[in-house]
């Protein structure tokens, strides 16, 4: 188990479903982090919150929309996914966004697949 | 050329024996160099960081870091079954963690 929790662990979701992931920590980090990772390859960054704010977005298509409602909380939400999205979607947290030295924690991850 | 590359196909060691695993990064300013592993269908896990030249040991993993040469490693001594898994190199660098695309190792009893 990690100290950043994630739910569900898995969820499948039809293409026109709403829902939302969730992510917890509460280790006092002030940066957040969404990832993608398909089968067999790396994490792919989606965006990046620090200190509650949207810092990075790397060009994340509008059907993932994040949310940071406070410094421990971290969401995805989730409308009209497409087959291709399916995959585990991982969050991480580190510390003081500046300090390049600290490295990121990751949860578990929500495997998700759409239908 | 990728910002992080870990070139080596899946590496197979017997039980006991030290697997070695290799990254070269591109940006130079780089200054922080993390290992995780990472189990199939489980999320990555920090197993080292290192940030100055030189080699740092923690149990039975080393990371080896040259920055001139924009090269670092890791060597897992004394293999065990349970060190089956993917091996992710990261280098952080604009707020962003850069990941290879990882070296699977398979350690045979």
């Amino acid at each position: 188990d990690t100290e950043v929790t994630q739910t569900p662990k898995h969820l499948v979701m039809g293409m026109t479903n709403k829902k939302s992931l969730k992510c917890e920590q509460h280790m006092g980090h002030r940066a957040m982090y969404w990832y993608k990772q398909k089968a067999k390859k790396p994490p792919e960054l989606m965006f990046v919150y620090s200190y509650e704010k949207l810092s990075i977005n790397e060009s994340v298509p509008s059907r993932f929309s994040p949310e940071c409602p406070n410094s421990s909380l971290l969401n995805l939400h989730l409308h009209a996914l497409q087959p291709e999205d399916s995959a585990l979607y991982l969050c991480a947290s580190s510390q003081a966004p500046g300090n390049s030295n600290q490295p990121q924690h990751f949860g578990d991850g929500t495997r998700l697949s759409i239908l | 050329q990728k910002e992080v590359e870990q070139n080596s196909g899946p590496l197979s060691v017997p039980e006991g024996a030290i697997a070695s695993l290799n990254c070269t990064y591109s940006d130079r300013v780089s200054q922080s160099f993390f290992w995780y592993r990472q189990y199939s269908g489980k999320s990555p896990e920090l197993i080292m960081s290192i940030y100055s030249n030189g080699d740092k040991e923690d149990g039975r993993f080393t990371a080896q870091l040259n920055k001139a040469s924009q090269y670092v490693s890791l060597l897992i001594r004394d293999s065990q079954p349970s060190d089956s898994a993917t091996y992710l190199c990261a280098v952080k660098g604009n707020n962003r963690l850069a990941f290879g695309k990882g070296n699977q190792v398979v350690v045979i009893p």
